[in-house]
């Protein structure tokens, strides 16, 4: 079974940094692209940010380009979200989530139980 | 930042059919696939549909996708109180980098 557990969220100040960790388990880790989805409160997804089996490629949402970075370690089974420069407007909970393969090549197939990250003075 | 537009909400009674559109444009609807996403009340978001019209296992095929064009669609048939959720439209859009764009969300209520 396919286990996705997020950690490292919490409260920080305007400006300040944030380090999330994903660990997952029950399946082929390098295998996977695998995303950052994140949901403001009472509000809809937002994709943030994916990463290449081989961390080679990353992608962002323009509106976090030059402050979170997004990579990988296989040998871990762990996926990470550095968040710098934080803003108000990034407060949301943060999903990691597998991009699927093969036939469900293109969807997020699995998402972790997410954390929340607030950004409040 | 969604470029995908749904309704906020749709509602029926048990039993009956409901849809939801998503609408987008030519570099994301119209060139990629269409995948739908369901989340319930205080959960994680789970796929739907995948590729247009695609149910993983699991999935009852009370649920139904399309797409024609720049639009695809949802639709639930013989509702049910459990399918009460927020439905998102997603798909990836080619007008820049590696951009996965979600829809505006649909909350469902079965009356």
């Amino acid at each position: 079974e396919v286990h996705l557990v997020e950690s490292g969220g919490g409260l920080v100040q305007p400006g300040g940094s944030l380090r999330l960790s994903c660990a997952a388990s029950g399946f082929t880790f390098s295998a996977h692209w695998m995303s950052w989805v994140r949901q403001a409160p009472g509000k809809g997804l937002e994709w943030v940010a994916n990463i290449k089996v081989d961390g080679s490629a990353k992608y962002y949402v323009d509106r976090v380009k030059g402050r979170f970075t997004i990579s990988r370690d296989n040998a871990k089974n762990s996926l990470y979200l550095q968040m710098n420069s934080l803003r108000a407007e990034d407060t949301a909970v943060y999903y990691c989530a597998r991009d699927g393969n093969g036939d469900y090549d293109g969807a997020i197939d699995s998402w972790g139980q997410g954390t929340l990250v607030t950004v409040s003075s | 930042q969604s470029v995908l537009t749904q309704p906020p909400s749709a509602s029926g009674t048990p039993g009956q059919r409901v849809t939801i559109s998503c609408s987008g444009s030519s570099s994301n609807i119209g060139s990629n696939y269409v995948y739908w996403y369901q989340q319930l009340p205080g959960t994680a978001p789970k796929v739907l549909i995948y590729k247009n019209t695609q149910r993983p296992s699991g999935v009852p095929d009370r649920f139904s996708g399309s797409k024609s064009g720049t639009s695809a669609s949802l639709a639930i048939s013989g509702l049910r109180s459990e399918d009460e959720a927020d439905y998102y439209c997603a798909a990836w859009d080619d007008s820049l980098s590696g951009f996965y764009v979600f829809g505006t969300g649909t909350k469902v209520t079965v009356l």
